[in-house]
Formats: structure tokens, C-alpha cells, sequence
């Protein structure tokens, strides 16, 4: 079926370090979300991008669709620790799926 | 508001056991999915609904049942639970197809434990 690899799994970073995971289709979307899961908790949507070569930012966040619309990255500069948890790519496909399958997502540990 | 409600927040059944997970929501979405999520894992799709009577098979549908007799309410029913069952169960609603810029909603979860 229809999947997505995101990668990479874990990362953990000195508070003050930039962090990137990044989401690969081998086929083309029809638009991406990414989502967030802090530890316990359950995910909350960040954002979804549709054009492109979209890039799109919420203060130290940076989101970007890739030209063939295959992939996509989450940026986050000089993190700190209420970046904690899972990030999860939400990509939807093009030919009339009405669902939304998640990335395996990348779990953030960021060290004070 | 309260937005997607699910009940029970934690379970612990018996192998061969049934429960039904309950989940309602209050903000007239159309959409309604399940998702369940193994410890360190991602988001795994087992059922969807694109309205009330209409529901679909997502990637993880053997051992579960759904019914959508309402817009606000969408079950889960689990007939013979088996260990490999053990998840948090999310609940999660939209208002129209996410293929149009329609973000997910999600409840707090449901942990569930077969023993």
C-alpha cells in the first residue's frame, strides 16, 4: 500500500541545537500534514501544506513540500524543551483516498 | 466545546473477552477515524467514516468492528480480544475529507491491555 518513510526514528539534541526529520513518498501527494505528540499525550495537528515548493514557518518552525511533491521537512531551530515528543508526517494521496495515514514519525529528545 | 470524547481512558481484558470503545464528538464533523498505537510506534488507520451508515477499512482492520449510526458517535467493538490488541486506541474527527485542507481532531486516548 501506500506508505511513507520518515526518518530519522529518534534523535536526541543539546538544548540549543537545530533538529530536522524528514517525510519520503515514492509517490506523489496530494498534500502533507505533520502533527505532534508530546509523551502521554495525543497528537496535535501543526500544520498542512498543499502547493509545491511550499515552505511555511510558525516562529521557530520551518515546514517545507518538496518541488515534485514527494517529500517534505520539519525544521526546528535552536530547540528547547517544550519540543519534546513524536513528530508525525501525515501524507494524503492523490487518486480519491478520504484517509489520512500517519509516517512512523521521529521521536525528539532535547537535553538542558 | 468538549470536542472528541473517548471512554474509557484505560481497560484491562481478558484474553477472549469484548469491549466497545466509545467515542462522540460534538463539533458536527462528518469524518470520524480509528487509529491504535504500539508502544514507541506510530499511528496505525483501522476504521473510518465519511458520514453516518458509511464506514471503511483502513490498513488494520482484522479483530474490530465499527458502526456509525449517528454523525456524533463512532464505537469501536473488539469481539475476541487477543494480546496482540494491546495499543492506545485514538478516536479522531474532521469535518470534510482531508484531502481539502482538513486538519484531525483527536480524543485523549483509550489504553488498552489483554492479559
Amino acid at each position: 500500500g501506500q506508505q511513507v518513510m520518515q526518518i530519522p526514528q529518534y534523535q536526541h539534541v543539546q538544548e540549543g541545537e537545530d533538529f530536522t526529520t524528514y517525510c519520503n513518498s515514492s509517490t506523489t501527494l496530494s498534500n502533507i500534514q505533520w502533527y505532534k505528540q508530546r509523551p502521554g499525550g495525543h497528537p496535535v495537528f501543526l500544520i498542512q501544506l498543499v502547493k509545491s515548493g511550499e515552505v511555511k514557518k510558525q516562529k521557530r518552525l520551518t515546514f517545507q513540500f518538496g518541488e515534485a511533491k514527494k517529500n517534505s521537512s520539519l525544521h526546528i531551530t535552536a530547540t528547547q524543551t517544550t519540543d519534546v515528543g513524536t513528530y508525525f508526517c501525515a501524507p494524503s494521496f492523490s487518486g480519491g483516498y478520504n484517509k489520512l495515514i500517519f509516517g512512523a514519525g521521529t521521536r525528539l529528545a532535547v537535553h538542558p | 466545546n468538549a470536542g472528541v470524547t473517548q471512554t474509557p481512558k484505560f481497560r484491562i481484558l481478558k484474553i477472549g473477552q469484548s469491549m466497545t470503545l466509545q467515542c462522540t464528538q460534538d463539533m458536527n464533523h462528518n469524518y470520524m477515524y480509528w487509529y491504535r498505537q504500539d508502544p514507541g510506534m506510530g499511528l496505525k488507520l483501522i476504521y473510518y467514516s465519511v458520514g453516518a451508515g458509511i464506514t471503511d477499512k483502513g490498513e488494520v482492520p482484522n479483530g474490530y468492528n465499527v458502526s456509525r449510526s449517528t454523525t456524533e458517535d463512532f464505537p469501536l467493538r473488539l469481539e475476541l480480544a487477543a494480546p496482540s490488541q494491546t495499543s492506545v486506541y485514538f478516536c479522531a474527527s474532521s469535518y470534510g475529507i482531508v484531502r481539502t485542507n482538513e486538519k484531525l481532531f483527536f480524543g485523549s486516548g483509550t489504553q488498552l491491555s489483554v492479559l
